[in-house]
């Protein structure tokens, strides 16, 4: 297995463009997660599905957007990027065990800043 | 909302020593409580926490949960500089993670 698998690693963007964050996980997970952290800060979850075709918002949605077609695939994207938008993105995924359980399994992050 | 907090926000300490890293939190319908240790990149795995007073270890690693209280601790006994690191603490309710902010670690050797 992979894992959770996430790409680019890097990206600048000037403001105002637009981009999409990849993340695959390849473990059946039904869970997925994306979360940002800035310098200095703990991890803040931006968006979260519970399978395919479901998604909701965490605690920072705005200026994101996510789908989730399938069960692998959780695409994050940025429409009009800004500067507050300059951060590390990681891409999560679970499984819910029996009696409610759970472990977070983490890609390896996405530095993206915006100039 | 839910909350995690942790304290303190960063210690330094000497290689040898013991040290406690603490984790309060208020969730909904609370599942289980995670340590995570994060050097440079993505967040590795610690422990999971479901069940109060019982004790998890791995090597020099212990944590323990109190649910009537609402905290956890970190225990890392005879530090090493390879234990820098920020450790996070986040739970699980209503199907979501949240994270604290973590605790900044530095062993001087």
């Amino acid at each position: 297995n992979a894992g959770v698998t996430q790409t680019p690693k890097f990206r600048i963007l000037k403001i105002g463009q637009s981009m999409t964050l990849q993340c695959t996980q390849d473990m059946n997970h039904n869970y997925m997660y994306w979360y940002r952290q800035d310098p200095g800060m703990g991890l803040k979850l931006i968006y979260y599905s519970v399978g395919a075709g479901i998604t909701d918002k965490g605690e920072v949605p705005n200026g994101y957007n996510v789908s989730r077609s399938t069960t692998e695939d959780f695409p994050l994207r940025l429409e009009l990027a800004a500067p507050s938008q300059t951060s590390v993105y990681f891409c999560a995924s679970s499984v819910v065990l029996p009696g409610g359980t759970d472990t977070q399994y983490f890609g390896p992050g996405t530095r993206l800043t915006v100039l | 909302e839910d909350k995690v907090v942790q304290s303190p926000l960063s210690l330094v300490v000497h290689e040898g020593d013991t040290v406690t890293l603490n984790c309060s939190y208020e969730v909904t319908n609370f599942r289980s409580l995670l340590w995570y240790k994060q050097e440079k990149k993505a967040p590795t795995f610690l422990f999971m926490l479901t069940s109060s007073g019982i004790e998890k270890k791995s090597g020099r690693l212990s944590s323990i949960l109190d649910k009537k209280e609402l905290f956890s601790i970190l225990n890392i006994t005879a530090t090493q500089t390879g234990d820098s690191a920020v450790y996070l603490c986040a739970v699980v309710g209503n199907e979501k993670l949240t994270f604290g902010t973590g605790t900044r670690l530095t062993i001087i050797p």
